[in-house]
């Protein structure tokens, strides 16, 4: 069966600083990987969508990016991170025009 | 572009009252309609789809019937309990099945 990992599971971190949370899929191949965020008391935003390795689709503008070095591997980072960054970051995958996207346990940012 | 349209929260109800989370979408086409529950501190699950018009999905006790002649997808439990108490994320998806448009979320309180 497929799995979907993300870590780590929550971080504090000071404005400036770097950031980098990891995500892998198990149990599937080429899957559509995103990066959605949710900040506090709000809806979910998708980052970026990727279709494959080395294909990223980036949804709305910002300090952050996205990488997918592996098949099923995706990575969000900032170079500096902002207080508006925190929120709570959820990676999913699907596949082809299964149009199931499953979730990730998700990851808690917190910028000081 | 497609949107969704949720209800604002939060809903408050006793145990074994009836749940109505009230959903409308825009859209082009005839896209697959989704339910997702996020418990606290945990990530998002998919609760129900529906890919057709008239379709019900259900799992759990909830429902929720696919009206394309009202564009709505209203999520409903006939008697809920204090561990539906969740975030419920109403979505579609576009044709291509591969990117989901979300709600903003209703939160559902439920007192014993």
């Amino acid at each position: 069966s497929q799995t979907i990992h993300q870590w780590p599971a929550t971080l504090v971190q000071p404005v400036g600083s770097p950031l980098s949370l990891e995500c892998t899929v198990e149990g599937t191949s080429n899957p559509n990987l995103y990066w959605y965020r949710q900040a506090a008391g709000r809806g979910l935003q998708l980052l970026f969508y990727s279709v494959g390795i080395g294909q990223i689709s980036s949804e709305v503008p910002q300090n952050l990016s996205a990488s997918r070095p592996q098949d099923r591997q995706f990575i969000l980072s900032s170079k500096k991170l902002l207080l508006s960054d925190s929120g709570f970051y959820l990676c999913a995958w699907s596949v082809g025009g299964g149009n199931t996207i499953y979730f990730g346990e998700g990851s808690w940012l917190t910028v000081v | 572009g497609n949107s969704v349209t949720q209800m604002e929260g939060p809903v408050t109800l006793s145990e074994e009252a009836f749940l109505t989370i009230n959903c409308t979408y825009t859209a082009t086409g005839y896209p697959s309609l989704f339910w997702y529950v996020q418990y606290p501190g945990e990530g998002l699950q998919l609760l129900l789809k529906a890919t057709k018009a008239d379709d019900k999905g259900s799992n759990k006790g909830f429902e929720a019937t696919y009206r394309k002649e009202t564009t709505s997808f209203h999520l409903e439990k006939g008697s809920v309990q204090v561990s539906d108490s969740a975030v419920y994320f109403c979505a579609l998806a576009n044709n291509a099945g591969n990117m989901l448009t979300f709600g903003g979320g209703t939160r559902l309180m439920v007192k014993p």
